[in-house]
C-alpha cells in the first residue's frame, strides 16, 4: 500500500528565505508526482507535476525534484514571500490504470514579514 | 476555461440526516474524482468515474455514501445517514486524461455534522 509522508508538518520562516519542503513515498512504482497548494477554505491548486521519467520541474520561484529510486521529492521555494503562506501537499499518481492520487498530510507554511 | 464548480460551499446538518453535494467538472474532462479531506489530513479518494462509469470506489463507505454521474458530466455525492466523523471538506476534481493527467480541483464543500 502506497504511503506518502511530508515533513515537517508546519514551518515558519522569515520573508526572503529560501526553503525546502520534503515528501517521501513508500512505493517507487509511480506514474507522476504533483505538488499542490491549498489556501484556507479553498480547493487545491496544482503547482508542479513531475512525470516519473523526469528529475525536476521549475515554475518561477518554485523547483520540484524527484528521486524515484529513493522515494523522495522536494519542493524548493526561492526568496519566500508572505503570499506563499499556505499548506503544501504532495501526491503520487499510482501507475496502473486508474491514475488515482495518494496524498501526504501536507506542510503548513507561514512566511513572516 | 471555467474551473471545477461545486455546490454548496458549506453545509451544516444534524447526525442521521442526509446531504448531497454537486460537482460540474471542466468541460471535456472525462475523469471525475470525489475526495474527502478531514481537517489536518491530505485528501483521500472516495470514488473515481471515467465518463459515467465507476473506475474505483474501493474507499467509499457504501453503507452510507453513494455517488452518480448519469450523463458523464455532472456528479452528485450523497451521504445518508450522516455521522459525526463525516465532518470534512469534500473535494471534486477532474482530468482530461492522457500523458500529463493533471488533476484540477474545485473549491470544495465543507460539511459539519452536529
Amino acid at each position: 500500500k502506497q504511503e506518502v509522508t511530508q515533513i515537517p508538518a508546519a514551518l515558519s520562516v522569515p520573508e526572503g528565505e529560501n526553503l525546502v519542503l520534503n515528501c517521501s513515498f513508500t512505493d517507487s512504482a509511480i506514474y507522476n508526482l504533483q505538488w499542490f497548494r491549498q489556501d484556507p477554505g479553498k480547493g487545491l491548486t496544482s503547482l508542479l507535476l513531475i512525470q516519473s521519467s523526469q528529475r525536476e520541474q521549475t515554475s518561477g520561484r518554485l523547483n520540484a525534484s524527484l528521486d524515484k529510486s529513493s522515494g523522495r521529492s522536494t519542493l524548493y521555494i526561492a526568496a519566500s514571500q508572505p503570499g506563499d503562506s499556505a499548506t503544501y501537499l504532495c501526491a503520487v499518481s499510482l501507475i496502473q490504470g486508474a491514475q488515482k492520487l495518494v496524498f501526504g498530510q501536507g506542510t503548513r507554511l507561514t512566511i513572516n514579514p | 476555461e471555467a474551473g471545477v464548480a461545486q455546490s454548496p460551499r458549506y453545509k451544516i446538518i444534524e447526525k442521521r440526516q442526509s446531504v448531497a453535494f454537486w460537482c460540474n467538472p471542466i468541460s471535456g474532462h472525462a475523469t471525475l474524482y470525489w475526495y474527502q479531506q478531514i481537517l489536518g489530513q491530505g485528501p483521500k479518494l472516495l470514488i473515481q468515474f471515467q465518463n459515467n462509469g465507476v473506475v474505483d470506489d474501493s474507499q467509499l463507505p457504501k453503507d452510507r455514501f453513494s455517488a452518480e454521474r448519469l450523463k458523464g458530466v455532472d456528479s452528485t455525492l450523497k451521504i445518508q445517514p450522516a455521522k459525526l466523523e463525516d465532518s470534512a471538506v469534500y473535494l471534486c476534481a477532474s482530468t482530461r486524461g492522457g500523458l500529463w493527467n493533471e488533476q484540477f480541483f474545485g473549491p470544495g464543500t465543507r460539511l459539519t455534522v452536529l
